[in-house]
């Protein structure tokens, strides 16, 4: 266990819907990252908060967007769902902005 | 911009046999780098990370990596493969540059331990 919890840990949803994902980091880390794994893609980096604040950007469609609250846990917004956005998305901690992550079980977003 | 290849989507050994996974890296500046695996249905666990203090990393579960500049590989090995080393393995580059811990990774190699 790595400290990372992510929920809910599966979602069916239908194409042209949102979702929220959730992430609690470990105690005492201040940054969190947000990633996304699919068969195609592989992984792939998506945003990191840091703080509260936005650190890093990567390949993050318009349609998705995140935050990290003042209680450092985060959300990652998902909107105008389409099929292809079917994917594991997986959230990592860090106690600074640079140093070594730990992850979550992920979360198994199914579009439909 | 820095990326990571791994050589072999699949790599395939029987128990007790040395295990090899290979990774290059792409990078301008140093770069830190890491191995992860990847249980079925579970998140990344970090098995060791190289950040140039010293070119032969030892990780967990009986895993090391030895970076070589000239070569630019960070490859992983393991001298005896136990049937619960079968799991998917990822090497990453941490840019060296900028104030961020985000992780580009590589394709991935699946292990397969045969007994």
């Amino acid at each position: 266990d790595s400290g990372v919890t992510q929920t809910p840990k599966h979602l069916i949803t239908a194409t042209g819907q949102r979702v929220t994902l959730r992430c609690s980091p470990r105690s005492g880390d201040l940054s969190v990252y947000w990633y996304q794994q699919s068969l195609d893609q592989g992984l792939q980096f998506l945003i990191q908060y840091y703080n509260g604040e936005e650190r890093a950007k990567g390949n993050i469609l318009e349609r998705f967007s995140a935050q990290q609250f003042p209680d450092l846990h985060s959300e990652l917004n998902l909107s105008s769902l389409e099929l292809g956005d079917s994917a594991l998305y997986f959230c990592a901690s860090s106690v600074a902005a640079y140093t070594e992550a730990f992850f979550g079980q992920g979360t198994r977003l199914t579009v439909v | 911009a820095q990326s990571v290849t791994q050589l072999g989507s699949h790599v395939s050994v029987s128990e007790g046999a040395l295990v090899l996974l290979r990774c290059n890296y792409s990078s301008s500046v140093p770069p830190y780098l890491f191995w992860y695996v990847q249980y079925p249905n579970q998140g990344l666990q970090l098995l060791l990370k190289y950040t140039s203090a010293a070119t032969l990393v030892k990780g967990i579960n009986g895993f090391e990596a030895e970076f070589k500049k000239s070569e630019t590989s960070f490859h992983l090995t393991k001298p005896s493969a136990h049937m619960s080393d079968a799991a998917e393995y990822f090497c990453a580059v941490r840019p060296g540059s900028g104030n961020t811990g985000k992780l580009i990774f590589g394709q991935g190699t699946t292990l397969q331990v045969k007994p």
